[in-house]
């Protein structure tokens, strides 16, 4: 199947600090792609759809202005946690569609954010 | 309100004991049911998508099927590699992001 790169796959940080997670669509491009966040022994959430070269749209209840979100290429979006708070700490994953595909998503490997 | 829902939460087998986990769903207009499975601290890895009641699909031990109302996901003579938490989910009307169950954790003991 296509594969998803994320990184960095774990980060530790101060609160108050921000942090920048990547995800990149290896071999093929994604016209959009997902957030989503999971919390211990909970299910993906959706945070947001990112759409290459317009905004992001955000589930109800995820603040757009705390998780920027931009998709500058058909292979790049980027998750940044903005003063971040003990309470953002949670898995984060991105996915994308291949365009044209059979409408599966595939998966990064995740990223686990731990803000102290 | 569309909504997959799980069944069981956590199930323990024995190695080689066959089994099913079940996904009850209410969605209008189904667009796709599909089964992923996650290992602990990973990303969700794709197993199958189904599109309309009868559809069936297999690979390796596990078999996905779907109904009118809900997916089985039966797995035969499992392995211990078996071992992780099998999602469902599925594409609502109003968007193109993947909406996911709570997922049941599967254990397999030697």
């Amino acid at each position: 199947g296509a594969v998803v790169s994320q990184h960095p796959s774990r980060v530790i940080c101060k609160s108050g600090t921000s942090v920048k997670i990547e995800c990149r669509s290896l071999d093929f491009q994604a016209t959009t792609m997902f957030w989503y966040r999971q919390f211990p022994k909970q299910s993906l959430m959706l945070m947001a759809t990112s759409n290459e070269g317009s905004k992001a749209t955000y589930e109800q209840g995820v603040e757009k202005d705390k998780f920027l979100i931009n998709h500058a290429s058909l292979t790049l979006s980027t998750l940044t946690v903005t003063s971040a708070h003990p309470e953002d700490s949670s898995f984060y994953i991105c996915s994308a569609r291949q365009s044209g595909g059979t409408g599966e998503l595939f998966f990064g490997e995740g990223s686990r954010l731990t803000v102290l | 309100e569309d909504q997959v829902t799980q069944s069981p939460e956590a199930l323990r087998l024995q190695e080689g004991e066959s089994s099913s986990l079940n996904c009850s769903y209410t969605v209008s207009g189904l667009r796709g049911l599909f089964w992923y499975r996650q290992d602990p601290g990973k990303g969700p890895e794709f197993l199958f998508t189904l599109y309309s009641a009868g559809e069936e699909k297999e690979k390796e031990r596990l078999k996905a099927t779907l109904t009118k109302k809900e997916s089985f996901l039966h797995i035969t003579a499992p392995k211990p590699e078996d071992s992780a938490t099998y999602l469902c989910a599925f594409v609502p009307n109003s968007g193109y992001a993947l909406n996911f169950g709570k997922g049941t954790s599967l254990l397999v003991t030697p």
